[in-house]
């Protein structure tokens, strides 16, 4: 099956520093990406939508200037957390979608961010 | 819009057991449902889907699910349960092009 990669797998960076978050799809082309969050033991909470070229979508409550979306290729989309605090850590999961409906998505590894 | 109900935060059972993982959606359009399973600090992989067709899907490791549009039901199933499968599993909705809405999760443990 096709093959979303994310990386780092797990970061620790400081307070009031930023952190890139990479998301490629390794063997389709991603025209729509999601990034989702996601508490321990808890579910999935979608932070934002992204087609390729455009501006991503963010879902209420999720603050655009501190969760930077970018997805500049069809192949390819970042997060960044930007002056991240400890309270933005956390697991944090993109997935891609490349057909129109949007049924067939695969999901990435995660990323396990940690805020000290 | 769409939500789901997983109505089984956890569910304990033994070795080569049935198990039911019960999930009920809402929704007032016509949806696509889904059911993901998730290991210890990974990503999410598919088990299976159902976009039309026949209501009873086959998807990987052995899982099935039925879709009963009359109860608004989704339920996973798997016959004999190994070790291996202890996860979480998650169910989601999508409506048409809408974005895909998750359950809260169900956590399977298989004792031995």
């Amino acid at each position: 099956g096709a093959v979303v990669s994310q990386h780092p797998s797990r970061v620790i960076c400081k307070s009031g520093t930023s952190v890139k978050i990479e998301c490629r799809s390794l063997d389709f082309q991603a025209t729509t990406m999601f990034w989702y969050r996601q508490f321990p033991k808890q579910s999935l909470m979608l932070m934002a939508t992204s087609n390729e070229g455009s501006k991503a979508t963010y879902e209420q409550g999720v603050e655009k200037d501190k969760f930077l979306i970018n997805h500049a290729s069809l192949t390819l989309s970042t997060l960044t957390v930007t002056s991240a605090h400890p309270e933005d850590s956390s697991f944090y999961i993109c997935s891609g979608t490349g057909d129109a409906l949007g049924n067939t998505i695969y999901f990435g590894e995660g990323s396990w961010l940690t805020v000290v | 819009a769409q939500s789901v109900t997983q109505l089984d935060s956890q569910v304990p059972v033994f070795e080569e057991a049935p198990v039911e993982l019960r999930c009920n959606y809402s929704s007032s359009v016509s949806v696509y449902l889904f059911w993901y399973v998730q290991y210890p600090n990974q990503g999410l992989q598919l088990l299976l889907k159902y976009l039309s067709g026949s209501t009873l899907v086959k998807g990987i490791n052995g899982f099935e699910a039925e879709f009963n549009k009359s109860q608004t039901s989704f339920h996973l199933r798997k016959p004999s349960v190994h070790i291996s499968d202890t996860a979480e599993y998650f169910c989601a909705v999508k409506g048409g092009s809408e974005k895909l809405v998750f359950g809260k999760g169900t956590k399977l443990t298989v004792n031995p």
